[in-house]
């Protein structure tokens, strides 16, 4: 059985300070990872994938992927109180025919 | 370009009762998924398509039904509804390449479903 795993939060982090989310993944071959925000009442949306180990960097968001930890991690900077919301972590295997599967999401809380 | 769209968006049914949930997407999507969300915890695969006439079983499908004739449309019936079914039904729509890892998923406004 393929897991995703996630902190299910709440994170409360006061504005203006660094987010950080993470995720563990238990197949060793996973290629894709994906994080999407969920708005309370709302159904999920893209806001970062990554594919290669190292960091990637998108406006305040940066997402770091380490596969031989097997763990992925979004790090939200200059958190503002719209970024409140819940985080979904999701990986695909190792080919494009592979199902992909999210975690349970970590709920996030910025303080003003 | 509408996206995906779900219908009913809010439904309320009785025990051993049946429906049919709509989804429909305009983006030529080859990929459909259907996910249901109860409160407080993540997405659980029900059922997906990788094209027209073919689908599979995801991690919860007992109590469901699909099926897929055109690109665009991918119902979902639930038979027999049960309390337990009662949750936030989500369809989504991506496109997938053979050999490519890119694999961003679009999702519908969900449906509020409650079995009583």
């Amino acid at each position: 059985q393929k897991e995703v795993e996630q902190n299910s939060g709440p994170l409360s982090v006061p504005e203006g300070a660094i987010a950080s989310l993470n995720c563990t993944y238990s197949d060793r071959g996973s290629q894709s990872f994906f994080w999407y925000r969920q708005y309370s009442g709302k159904s999920p949306e893209l806001i970062m994938s990554i594919y290669s180990n190292g960091d990637k960097e998108d406006g305040r968001f940066t997402a770091q992927l380490n596969k031989a930890s097997q763990y992925v991690s979004l790090l939200i900077r200059d958190s503002q109180p719209s970024d409140s919301a819940t985080y979904l972590c999701a990986v695909r295997g190792r080919t494009s025919y592979d199902k992909v599967i999210f975690g349970p999401g970590t709920s996030l809380s910025v303080i003003p | 370009n509408a996206g995906v769209t779900q219908t009913p968006k809010f439904r309320i049914l009785k025990i051993g009762q049946s429906m049919t949930l709509q989804c429909t997407q305009d983006m030529n999507h080859n990929y459909m998924y259907w996910y249901r969300q109860d409160p407080g915890m993540g997405l659980k695969l029900i059922y997906y398509s990788v094209g027209a006439g073919i689908t599979d079983k995801g991690e919860v499908p007992n109590g469901y039904n699909v099926s897929r004739s055109t690109t665009e449309d991918f119902p979902l019936r639930l038979e027999l509804a049960a309390p337990s079914q009662t949750s936030v039904y989500f369809c989504a729509s991506s496109l997938r390449v053979a050999g490519t890892t890119g694999d961003t998923q679009y999702f519908g406004p969900g449906t509020r479903l409650t079995v009583l």
